[in-house]
């Protein structure tokens, strides 16, 4: 089955305690992207990832991290969580394509707390 | 820059009635334009495109949109809602020129069905 997989569903950490979210995909996709979904401000994009090795900064990047080392995968580490990343986050991947015509695929989200 | 609105956090209507969701863009340049839904503890699955061909769009689980751009607005509707319409529905915008790594959601409409 087509799907993107991130690990783990829920976390609850403390402030300052390094955490690594997982994001896994199997359909061969170039193009990979994190983003944070907080209420009355919908999706903003973190970090995107054209292809192996290639990362770019999204809307909000201050505070994470992502490396993509193999084309399937694209973790997002909290170096240092503070409580201002608390927040649902998604992992979403698609065909590299010049113009925004191959659908996003999202995984089912990681809901993190930082206290 | 590109930017989108959608007018109403929350909207609810009776199973049976029509469902219209508002979104108005904002776009330098040609835009596509999309609607995203997100059922309760899932990510977000593609509901339906505009990317410049016919203006009037039809998606998945009879809903439609059509692009109006004298109006800067992609709004979403459906003859006859069904109590598994209840969701959240994000609009999202891309200029034409670039792939997904411009795509920007809007703040989201909770959609609730009254039985």
């Amino acid at each position: 089955e087509a799907q993107v997989t991130q690990n783990p569903r829920y976390l609850i950490t403390v402030t300052g305690k390094k955490l690594t979210v997982t994001c896994s995909q199997n359909m061969n996709h170039e193009y990979m992207s994190w983003y944070r979904q907080d209420p009355g401000l919908g999706l903003r994009q973190i970090y995107y990832s054209m292809n192996v090795e290639v990362t770019d900064k999204g809307d909000v990047p201050e505070g994470y991290k992502v490396s993509r080392k193999e084309k399937r995968n694209f973790p997002l580490i909290l170096e240092s969580p503070s409580p201002n990343q608390t927040s649902l986050y998604f992992c979403a991947s698609s065909f590299r394509t010049a113009r925004a015509n191959s659908p996003l695929h999202f995984g089912n989200g990681t809901r993190l707390t930082v206290t | 820059a590109q930017s989108v609105t959608q007018l109403g956090s929350h909207v609810s209507v009776s199973e049976g009635a029509l469902v219209l969701l508002r979104c108005n863009y904002s776009s330098s340049v040609p835009p596509y334009l999309f609607w995203y839904v997100q059922y309760p503890n899932q990510g977000l699955q593609l509901l339906l495109k505009y990317t410049s061909a016919a203006t009037l769009v039809k998606g998945i689980n009879g809903f439609e949109a059509e692009f109006k751009k004298s109006e800067t607005s992609f709004h979403l509707t459906k003859p006859s809602a069904h109590m598994s319409d209840a969701a959240e529905y994000f609009c999202a915008v891309s200029p034409s020129n670039f792939g997904n790594e411009k795509l920007t959601f809007g703040t989201g409409t909770r959609l609730t069905i009254i039985p």
